[in-house]
């Protein structure tokens, strides 16, 4: 099947920096990727779709000047958490649609635990 | 307003018995269904899907049943195998959003030996 990456798979930081994470599809051109957000023993919940060359749309209550996602290209996208704090503690997974198949599947990478401190 | 809803957080079984995972929903507009397969510090892995005009979608061990009239679908796993211990996901999409899914809340297998 198709392969996802993240980058990176964990990172610990202090209150008010900036983190970035990197999605990326490695076999597959994926002209649409999705941001998720996992709390513990929650659901995943969707932040964001994010389309190449395009701006990310933002499910509600997600603030899109606090979670800032670039989809530059076919086989990247990117999420910076801005002024991180405790609260945005969490799981972030992204996932990658494939366009081959015809099925409404999503490859999802493995996954970037954010702790801040 | 959890439009997917997992309502057994666990499930123990014995290896060789079969494995039955329930997901209901409420959004009249799903019209796509998919179950995941989640171990710790992982990302989902696509299982089995069934469209809404099947009722009954199998792929080896995995059968996935759904009602549209009840708002019920299930995952049934056999024989189940220890390595099936994990985190199942069903999710939906109402197709209307290109693959946007809406998550269950999950529901964690152990199957002993």
């Amino acid at each position: 099947g198709a392969v996802v990456s993240q980058h990176p798979s964990r990172v610990i930081c202090k209150s008010g920096t900036s983190v970035k994470i990197e999605c990326r599809s490695l076999d597959f051109q994926a002209t649409t990727m999705f941001w998720y957000r996992q709390f513990p023993k929650q659901s995943l919940m969707l932040m964001a779709t994010s389309n190449e060359g395009s701006k990310a749309t933002y499910e509600q209550g997600v603030e899109k000047d606090k979670f800032l996602i670039n989809h530059a290209s076919l086989t990247l996208s990117t999420l910076t958490v801005t002024s991180a704090h405790p609260e945005d503690s969490s799981f972030y997974i992204c996932s990658a649609g494939t366009p081959f198949g015809g099925y409404n599947e999503q490859f999802f990478g493995p996954g970037t635990r954010l702790t801040v401190l | 307003d959890q439009q997917v809803k997992q309502n057994s957080p666990s499930l123990s079984v014995q290896e060789g018995r079969i494995s039955i995972l329930n997901c209901d929903y409420t959004n009249s507009m799903f019209d796509y269904f998919l179950w995941y397969k989640k171990y710790p510090a992982e990302g989902p892995t696509f299982l089995i899907s069934i469209s809404s005009i099947k009722d009954k979608n199998e792929d080896g061990r995995f059968t996935v049943f759904l009602n549209k009239s009840a708002k019920h679908l299930s995952l049934h796993i056999v024989p189940s195998q220890p390595g099936d211990s994990a985190v199942y996901f069903c999710a939906a999409s109402a197709n209307t959003g290109f693959q946007k899914l809406v998550f269950g809340t999950g529901t964690r297998l152990l199957v002993s030996p």
